[in-house]
C-alpha cells in the first residue's frame, strides 16, 4: 500500500476561522512532510517530521501549526489565514534519510481557499 | 544546493508521438533523482526514479536514463495517450529529506 490520504478534499475558510488539514499513511515511513503549492508552480516545502519530532521548518508564519500525533498521523493546524495562503497543501511520507530509497510519497491534496 | 531544470512547456502532442522532456541538473555529487506526474486536481505521483549513475527508471512505458556524464534525467515514452496529459516534474534530492523540484513541464495530448 502506498497511499497517503488527506482531509478535506476541499476547504474554504474565512481570515479568522480556525480550521484543520489532516494527513495519514501506513507504509510505516517515520518522515512526513508538507507542502504548498501555487497553481503552476512546483510544490514548496513548509515542514518536515521525522520520528514524530520536527526536524525543519522553511521558515513558514506562525499562523500555520503543525503537529505530528503518531507516526502515521500530520496535521496542519490554520489560524488568521490571508487570501495569499490559498493553495493545494500537500502532504507527503517517506523513510527517514539513511534508510534507501526514501522517495517521498504525496497525498491528493487539501485544495485550501481563504476569503 | 542541488537545482534541477525543466525544459520549459507546454507542450502539446498529438497521439502516439514521441515524448521527450529534458532535465538537467547540478548537484554536488551524484543525488538520487525522481520523475513525478501531477494530473489535474491531483497531488503528485511517483512516476520513476534512478539512484545512480546509469541507473534507468521506468514504469508505464516512461523511461529515463541517469547520464552523470551530462547531468541530465530526460523523460522519455515511445508513443503518448491522451491519458498522459499532466504536469510533469522533474525533482532531485539535495540531502537532509528535501526535493529540489524543476519547474515542471504541461503536457497536452490530442487525439
Amino acid at each position: 500500500d502506498t497511499e497517503v490520504t488527506q482531509t478535506p478534499k476541499h476547504l474554504v475558510m474565512g481570515m479568522t476561522n480556525k480550521k484543520s488539514l489532516k494527513c495519514e499513511q501506513h507504509m510505516g515511513h517515520r518522515a512526513m512532510y508538507w507542502y504548498k503549492q501555487k497553481a503552476k508552480k512546483p510544490p514548496e516545502l513548509m515542514f518536515v517530521y521525522s520520528y514524530e519530532k520536527l526536524s525543519i521548518n522553511e521558515s513558514v508564519p506562525s499562523r500555520f501549526s503543525p503537529e505530528c500525533p503518531n507516526s502515521s498521523l500530520l496535521n496542519l493546524h490554520l489560524h488568521a489565514l490571508q487570501p495569499e495562503d490559498s493553495a493545494l497543501y500537500l502532504c507527503a511520507s517517506s523513510h527517514s534519510e539513511g534508510l534507501t530509497p526514501y522517495e517521498q510519497y504525496f497525498g491528493p491534496g487539501t485544495r485550501l481557499t481563504v476569503t | 544546493g542541488n537545482s534541477v531544470t525543466q525544459m520549459e512547456g507546454p507542450v502539446t502532442l498529438s497521439e502516439e508521438a514521441f515524448l521527450t522532456i529534458n532535465c538537467t541538473y547540478t548537484a554536488t555529487g551524484y543525488p538520487s533523482l525522481f520523475w513525478y506526474v501531477q494530473y489535474p486536481g491531483e497531488g503528485l505521483q511517483l512516476l520513476l526514479k534512478a539512484t545512480k549513475a546509469d541507473d534507468k527508471g521506468s514504469n508505464k512505458g516512461f523511461e529515463a536514463t541517469y547520464r552523470k556524464e551530462t547531468t541530465s534525467f530526460h523523460l522519455e515514452k515511445g508513443s503518448v495517450q491522451v491519458s498522459d496529459s499532466a504536469v510533469y516534474f522533474c525533482a532531485a534530492d539535495q540531502g537532509a529529506q528535501k526535493l529540489v523540484f524543476g519547474q515542471g513541464t504541461r503536457l497536452t495530448i490530442n487525439p
